[in-house]
């Protein structure tokens, strides 16, 4: 089936620790995004990425970090820099520049221990 | 700074009541305005909409675009408990970013 992935469903962060989550999909969209969504604030963009080897930053990327090695791959890594990671991490691909419609994964919980 | 703001924040009706949900944009360089439906986790695609005054439907569901007055509206007719969840408008911008700017969403809520 087609669609995007994320894992873990769930993460707990030490304090000082880095963490990654991870986002496939097998949809062959060429843009990749890394949201945040808290209670009341909707969804803020942390990175996004148009294609393979590149990637720009979003409303709130201070703290995050990402890669883009593959097409189908977009991780997300939230580093010790980010000092409130407690959230609901969104991820999501469009086809790009051609337009059309994001599609989101599952998420990712991430708490701080 | 590109804004997307919608109304009311929050909504609780019965069901079979006809509800409207509303989505205001000041964006630059306009391209399209996107609703999704969330309940517990992802969000899921509704409706795209690019051209004024042409109305898309799914079911109960419709919504339409004043470019004028740059607003969405989306209706929800015959409401099911099962419509209970948060409505996020979001609108893309032309120029090849593809980025969403999100309202803080429409919480809905549909009592028995």
């Amino acid at each position: 089936d087609g669609g995007i992935t994320q894992s873990p469903k769930y993460l707990f962060r030490k304090e000082g620790q880095n963490v990654t989550l991870s986002c496939e999909q097998n949809l062959n969209h060429d843009a990749m995004y890394w949201y945040r969504q808290d209670p009341g604030q909707g969804l803020r963009l942390i990175y996004y990425s148009q294609i393979v080897n590149d990637f720009q930053k979003g409303d709130i990327a201070e703290g995050y970090s990402v890669s883009r090695e593959k097409k189908e791959s977009f991780p997300l890594t939230v580093t010790s820099a980010q000092k409130n990671p407690t959230a609901f991490y969104l991820c999501a691909s469009s086809p790009g520049l051609a337009g059309g419609a994001q599609y989101f994964g599952p998420g990712t919980r991430l708490l701080v221990l | 700074e590109d804004k997307v703001v919608q109304s009311p924040l929050s909504l609780v009706v019965h069901e079979g009541d006809t509800v409207t949900l509303n989505c205001s944009y000041e964006v630059t360089n306009f391209r399209s305005l996107l609703w999704y439906k969330q309940e517990k986790k992802a969000p899921t695609f509704l409706f795209m909409l690019t051209s004024s005054g042409i109305e898309k439907k799914s079911g109960r569901l419709s919504s339409i675009l004043d470019k004028k007055e740059l607003f969405s509206i989306l209706n929800i007719t015959a409401t099911q408990t099962g419509d209970s969840a948060i409505y996020l408008c979001a609108s893309t911008t032309q120029g090849g970013s593809e980025k969403l700017v999100f309202g803080k969403g429409t919480k809905l809520t549909v009592n028995p």
